[in-house]
């Protein structure tokens, strides 16, 4: 099983609202990502875990909240978002975190924020 | 400043034609460059990589990458392009940021396919 999935594929929240996109990978490896794709943009890397711990915040707004349950599960935590938070967010994992081993993506959830 | 950069935002080509989609990158960075591929409405998938060796580098689908250290480019080709190849491609660098593996992606190059 070379999966990774997400969930929901499609979110429209308002900005009050409180929202979680999930993440979720069985092929065993250590290290999970998540990345924000604007449209026509490459993907920016927000956050990285690896063994469960977050080992790098690219300064992203703590309107974002990212949280690893277990080896296998990403959670992305939503609040407060702005218009412009509006993207494509994408989840990966690798087998680890401190080589050059390729990264597996998710499909995606396309976040819209009214 | 970008560490991988991609001149061309589009690249039209009729089907069974070649293509090539260039990459450049910048020779401050050390050298472990990756393309993926975007296909609509879903996330990136790995074409091919070089960390080292031979410099042609075979991937999925029937596209290659040839590292050029002299020209620093790591230019994707396929000899014969099928309308299925539409997609986006990204150019990545993957390198070492506090121990861990950090990916920059080049801004894509959308590949159409003419039929």
């Amino acid at each position: 099983d070379t999966e990774v999935t997400q969930t929901p594929k499609h979110l429209v929240m308002g900005m009050t609202n409180k929202k979680s996109l999930k993440c979720e990978q069985h092929m065993g490896h250590r290290a999970m990502y998540w990345y924000k794709q604007k449209a026509k943009k490459p993907p920016e890397l927000m956050f990285v875990y690896s063994y469960e711990k977050l080992s790098i915040n690219e300064s992203v707004p703590s309107r974002f909240s990212p949280e690893c349950p277990n080896s296998s599960l990403l959670n992305l935590h939503l609040h407060a978002l702005q218009p412009e938070d509006s993207a494509l967010y994408l989840c990966a994992s690798s087998q680890e975190a401190g080589s050059f081993y390729e990264q597996y993506f998710g499909p995606g959830t396309r976040l819209t924020v009214t | 400043a970008q560490s991988v950069t991609q001149l061309d935002s589009q690249v039209p080509v009729f089907e069974e034609a070649p293509v090539e989609l260039r990459c450049n990158y910048s020779s401050s960075v050390s050298v472990y460059l990756f393309w993926y591929v975007q296909y609509p409405n879903q996330g990136l998938q790995l074409l091919l990589k070089y960390l080292s060796g031979s410099t042609l580098v075979k991937g999925i689908n029937g596209f290659e990458a040839e590292f050029n250290k002299s020209q620093t480019s790591f230019h994707l080709r396929k000899p014969s392009v099928h309308i299925s190849d539409t997609a986006e491609y990204f150019c990545a660098h993957h390198e070492r940021s506090g121990g861990y593996q950090k990916v920059t992606f080049g801004t894509g190059t959308k590949l159409q396919v003419i039929p």
